[in-house]
């Protein structure tokens, strides 16, 4: 079965500065998607970032990144340039693996905290 | 806003009654999805609809009952729950199929439940 594994159950951060979001993954299969999505304390899941298996490139959206690294099954999250609207949970997913397409599957989340 | 709608946001009942959650997307999507989360929890997926069938239910207790009864339309029919199933249910939606977009989920807002 497809596993996410966040290992940091919660972080600190200041203002301006970048941090770093851990997530590896286990699964066999070559064609797969890694998903970042923050869930501020209203509960809404807001989708962030997307990396396919197959995407030679890293992706970006603004100041989120996606360090993908295949051979390590790792898929972390960089935010650049910190603001106090990103204190949040963050949970890294995966489509797709043993569970076919249609399973999408959540890590443990990030608490994501940013000070002033 | 949203393009996955939730009703109702908030829902309280006793573990004799019968009630239903809703959700509605006008975005075309063939791929619907329940999930639960409970608090500081990840996400954990029950039902998946595709062309309005079901097409996973990860041994979800049958007190739950989802229902499909168009492409837009994705239904949870709730009868006696327990305490334990207090939590946030979230829906979603995504395209049905790899090589088509991102596949990245759209989530409605949830309804929170509380079982007394």
């Amino acid at each position: 079965a497809q596993k996410i594994t966040q290992t940091q159950p919660g972080m600190f951060v200041q203002e301006k500065e970048a941090v770093t979001l851990d997530c590896t993954y286990d699964t066999s299969d070559q064609s797969y998607g890694l998903f970042w999505y923050k869930q501020p304390s209203s509960g809404e899941m807001i989708f962030l970032i997307y990396q396919g298996s197959y995407d030679e490139q890293n992706a970006t959206e603004g100041r989120y990144s996606l360090n993908f690294q295949k051979a390590r099954k790792s898929a972390n999250l960089v935010i650049s340039a910190s603001q106090l609207g990103d204190s949040a949970m963050y949970f890294c997913a995966m489509r797709g693996g043993a569970g076919g397409y249609q399973k999408v599957t959540f890590g443990t989340g990030t608490k994501l905290q940013v000070i002033p | 806003d949203t393009e996955v709608t939730q009703t109702p946001k908030h829902l309280v009942m006793g573990m004799t009654n019968k009630k239903s959650l809703k959700c509605e997307q006008h975005m075309g999507h063939r791929a619907m999805y329940w999930y639960k989360q409970k608090a500081k929890k990840p996400p954990e997926l029950m039902f998946v609809y595709s062309y309005e069938k079901l097409s996973i239910n990860e041994s979800v207790p049958s007190r739950f009952s989802p229902e499909c009864p168009n492409s837009s339309l994705l239904n949870l029919h709730l009868h006696a729950l327990q305490p334990e199933d207090s939590a946030l249910y979230l829906c979603a939606s995504s395209g049905i199929r790899a090589g088509v977009g991102t596949g990245e989920l759209f989530f409605g807002e949830g309804s929170r439940l509380t079982v007394l």
